[in-house]
């Protein structure tokens, strides 16, 4: 189940399981959007990136859904594996405006035996 | 692949002391590096973009003359947090874009720093 913490929400599922985790953005101008995993420590590890002219990206195990009309994000990762537990986040960023990418607030990903 | 490395991973100084922290990009050239700042269960906030040969661009809210950016190369931004106090302790983390703008980009491990 989802919960919501003091700072970050944990999703909590079961190993073998798919997870989706849910991202709402900010900026109705932002065109490209990015999802990263971070681990205890350490900085975030790019999984897969989307651009605003489509509305669905795979890759190995991850897929990105994009929903400009709401301005939500979703990733999904089939099979989850202990090894993805961790805060992943989404990111936005306006290419024709800067470089800058801004972050969204986190989920973690918890993974039950 | 494009690697940012970031040194130092992690470091403890004393109030009022002052701490540097660097940035670099292994097998690529960047003429923009960004700093961020990461406080326990946060996510990360965005403090400045760092210009190769020019001036640091702060986001509202980020103290320019505390945070000391100089991005002297194309491969090297510094971050150096000036009279350090114990509410500036976090972990501080760098990117950079290997390529064109819009595609990728890639983040040191971090720098966790401790004031005491």
């Amino acid at each position: 189940g989802e919960s919501v913490g003091l700072h970050l929400p944990t999703l909590s599922v079961q190993e073998g399981d798919n997870s989706i985790i849910n991202c709402a953005y900010s900026n109705s101008a932002s065109d490209y959007f990015i999802w990263y995993k971070q681990e205890s420590g350490k900085g975030p590890q790019f999984i897969i990136d989307i651009r605003s002219n489509m509305d669905k990206r795979q890759g190995q195990r991850v897929t990105v859904l994009l929903n400009k009309t709401v301005k939500h994000l979703s990733l999904q990762i089939a099979a989850t594996q202990p090894g993805d537990s961790a805060v992943y986040f989404c990111a936005e960023n306006i290419r024709v405006r800067d470089d800058k990418i801004i972050f969204g607030k986190g989920t973690r990903l918890h993974i039950l035996p | 692949g494009a690697v940012v490395s970031q040194h130092p991973s992690w470091v403890i100084c004393k109030s009022g002391t002052s701490v540097k922290i660097e940035c670099r990009s292994l097998d690529f050239q960047a003429t923009t590096m960004f700093w961020y700042r990461q406080f326990p269960k946060q996510s990360l906030m965005l403090m400045a973009t760092s210009n190769e040969g020019s001036k640091a661009t702060y986001e509202q809210g980020v103290e320019k003359d505390k945070f000391l950016i100089n991005h002297a190369s194309l491969t090297l931004s510094t971050l150096t947090v000036t009279s350090a106090h114990p509410e500036d302790s976090s972990f501080y983390i760098c990117s950079a874009r290997p390529g064109q703008r819009g595609y990728g980009y890639t983040f040191g491990s971090g720098t966790r720093l401790t004031v005491v």
